[in-house]
């Protein structure tokens, strides 16, 4: 099966400029979550989806940061407008609903941001 | 709150030798470790996790974790290591509403 997909793979703006990254999980995944990885730190959540209502997005920094699943397939996360602190890496992961416990993430390769 | 320590940036290991990667956790009730593993410019890739059962868990590329409750850790191992294994770990748990909380990730460089 195919696998997470996201685009693009790396992009470098400067500060208060908006970007928008696009992930497009598995076929048949209801579940997908952002995740920020800054640099020499793990994953951190930002927002997850049920098919497209937010289940979780505590640690979304709403005031810069936005995402949508409209269609409860794919997704687009914003950030407007930037700050240098953005530079992460932005991860795209999808599960199913099936498998309990058992389910278990599947991730992309990730946009790579700089912030200049 | 539920959390997870690792307490190595980095772990170096000649071709041929065992290894081990640590993990301790921290959760208010039953825990649910995972293991992920990251090559450069590419996302996470699924090792294996722990649930409930068995204290040794067997993954993906002849990897194993042992679970040990009274220590609280989760210990990543393989007999004998290969210089393609060399990448970032990262130990996970994950809590009441699905959400992974990921450790800081360790280094592991093996040596031929």
């Amino acid at each position: 099966e195919a696998g997470v997909a996201q685009s693009p793979r790396y992009k470098i703006i400067e500060k208060r400029q908006s970007v928008a990254f696009w992930c497009n999980p598995i076929s048949g995944h209801a579940t997908l979550y952002w995740y920020q990885q800054i640099l020499g730190q793990g994953p951190k959540l930002l927002i997850q989806f049920q098919n497209n209502g937010v289940v979780d997005d505590s640690q979304l920094p709403k005031d810069r940061f936005s995402a949508e699943r409209l269609k409860g397939v794919d997704s687009t996360l914003k950030i407007q407008p930037a700050k240098l602190e953005d530079s992460a890496v932005y991860l795209c992961a999808s599960s199913s609903m099936g498998g309990g416990l058992l389910r278990e993430q599947f991730f992309g390769p990730g946009t790579r941001l700089t912030v200049l | 709150a539920q959390s997870v320590a690792q307490p190595e940036d980095q772990v170096n290991v000649a071709e041929g030798n065992p290894l081990t990667v640590k993990c301790t956790y921290s959760v208010s009730g039953n825990p649910y470790l995972f293991w992920y593993v990251q090559y450069p410019n590419r996302g996470l890739q699924f090792l294996l996790k722990y649930i409930t059962g068995d204290n040794l868990v067997k993954g993906s590329y002849g990897f194993e974790a042992e679970f040990n409750k009274s220590q609280t850790s989760f210990h990543l191992k393989k007999p004998s290591a290969l210089v393609s294994d060399s990448a970032l770990y990262f130990c996970a748990v994950r809590d009441d509403t699905d959400k992974l909380i990921f450790g800081t990730g360790t280094r592991l460089q093996v040596f031929p």
